[in-house]
């Protein structure tokens, strides 16, 4: 199958700062990527649809610009969540998708704790 | 509002048992339904249903879709320790571009 590399696996930052997570697709160029955040013992939240080229679209109640999103080529694409909080830290993971294909594959994830 | 809901929530059953896994939705535009597994990291692929009634089968591991119940199940028989996991089913709908709404997720434990 398909290779989706997320990275870093794990972060750990201070509250106010900035945390970029970069999903890359290895093998294959990918023009939709979807975020998600899960929770301990939770199912996978989506939190927003980037395509290549445009702007996100991003799912009821996740905020834009706390968690801003860049699909600027066709095998790459970045989460960044801005002016972290305690409340941030969750597992975040990325997924990606080929164009006709209803199959996604998913990075890594990244698990990101503010303290 | 779309929604799709697994059952049990978790699980804990014996090595050699076989377990049933739920997946129920109700989504506007349904497209197909997936099964994944989910260790400690990234979600593995299973299995991808978009016909009713026909059962795809890997190894010890079956799945099928019924579209008039709105409904899958993931069948696993003679469990090993290696299957505990969580087990998420997930609908991918028309005219959304593909996304994934993911189930609430059972968590299944296999005690030697």
């Amino acid at each position: 199958g398909a290779v989706v590399s997320q990275h870093p696996s794990r972060v750990i930052c201070k509250s106010g700062t900035s945390v970029k997570i970069e999903c890359r697709s290895l093998d294959f160029q990918a023009t939709t990527m979807f975020w998600y955040r899960q929770f301990p013992k939770q199912s996978l939240m989506l939190m927003a649809t980037s395509n290549e080229g445009s702007k996100a679209t991003y799912e009821q109640g996740v905020e834009k610009d706390k968690f801003l999103i860049n699909h600027a080529s066709l095998t790459l694409s970045t989460l960044t969540v801005t002016s972290a909080h305690p409340e941030d830290s969750s597992f975040y993971i990325c997924s990606a998708r080929l164009w006709g294909n209803t199959e996604a594959f998913f990075g890594q994830g990244t698990r990101l704790t503010v303290v | 509002e779309d929604k799709v809901v697994q059952s049990p929530l978790s699980l804990v059953v014996h090595e050699g048992d076989t377990v049933t896994l739920n997946c129920s939705y109700e989504v506007t535009n349904f497209r197909s339904l997936l099964w994944y597994k989910q260790e400690k990291k990234a979600p593995t692929f299973l299995f991808m249903l978009t016909s009713s009634g026909i059962e795809k089968k890997s190894g010890r591991l079956s799945s099928i879709l019924d579209k008039k119940e709105l409904s899958s199940i993931l069948n696993i028989t003679a469990t090993q320790t290696g299957d505990s996991a969580i087990y998420l089913c997930a609908v991918v709908r028309h005219f959304t571009g593909n996304q994934f709404y993911f189930g609430t997720g059972t968590s299944l434990t296999v005690i030697p």
